[in-house]
């Protein structure tokens, strides 16, 4: 149980265009979401905490309106990157908050891999 | 500031051996922390939570202890295997309702057969 895809697994994509990448819960519910973001042997950053049917929380220093997200249902939520630039290349993973328990486990995605020429 | 350390050096042991793995975290009082594995290329897995007030805690090969007055966590694998080869993760969060989780940079650990 508590298994979380991220779609697409990996993407190519032109300067100046923009990337939308999914997270869903498989099989829970899931009213919070968090995106991540990680450089090659770095840890995961914290982007912003994604809330179903509320705005998206951000973290400093990470701007909104390039990365927005969007919490539509209890299963999906997705982060779409504006007018990406090569300096946002990078290996970004979603996590899932399983509702309901006591201790805040989060579950992870496989992560997307973006690459902007 | 808020700092978690992990021996960013790899560990490299011998199949059969007891790995252990260190998190010294400054300036923080977490309620959880929790113990992650990495793959390269794949997303963290989870494996274990411990609280603040627990000292320990095992499943399977795994065990982790928490002293909150030196403020670390050391995460040990028994028996240890070429499979358990990846990067392992710590990660703290202050037991507030925002559930956010601070990483550290992680662990290689290379276990040779």
């Amino acid at each position: 149980g508590a298994v979380v895809s991220q779609h697409p697994s990996w993407v190519i994509c032109k300067s100046g265009t923009s990337v939308k990448i999914e997270c869903r819960s498989l099989d829970f519910q899931a009213t919070t979401m968090f995106w991540y973001r990680q450089f090659p042997k770095q840890s995961l950053m914290l982007m912003a905490t994604s809330n179903e049917g509320s705005k998206a929380t951000y973290e400093q220093g990470v701007e909104k309106d390039k990365f927005l997200i969007n919490h539509a249902s209890l299963t999906l939520s997705t982060l779409t990157v504006t007018s990406a630039h090569p300096e946002d290349s990078s290996f970004y993973i979603c996590s899932a908050l399983l509702a309901g328990t006591s201790t805040d486990t989060q579950y992870f995605g496989p992560g997307t891999r973006l690459t902007v020429l | 500031s808020q700092k978690i350390e992990q021996n960013s050096e790899a560990l490299n042991i011998q199949e059969g051996k007891t790995a252990t793995l260190t998190c010294n975290y400054t300036n923080y009082s977490p309620a959880y922390l929790q113990w992650y594995r990495q793959d390269p290329g794949r997303g963290p897995v989870f494996l274990l939570l411990i609280r603040e007030n627990e000292k320990e805690k095992r499943k399977e090969r795994l065990k982790v202890t928490f002293d909150t007055t030196l403020k670390q966590s050391l995460f040990h694998i028994t028996a240890s295997q070429p499979a358990d080869s990846a990067t392992y993760l710590c990660a703290l969060t202050g037991g507030d309702s925002s559930y956010k989780l601070i990483f550290g940079s992680g662990t290689r650990l290379l276990v040779r057969p």
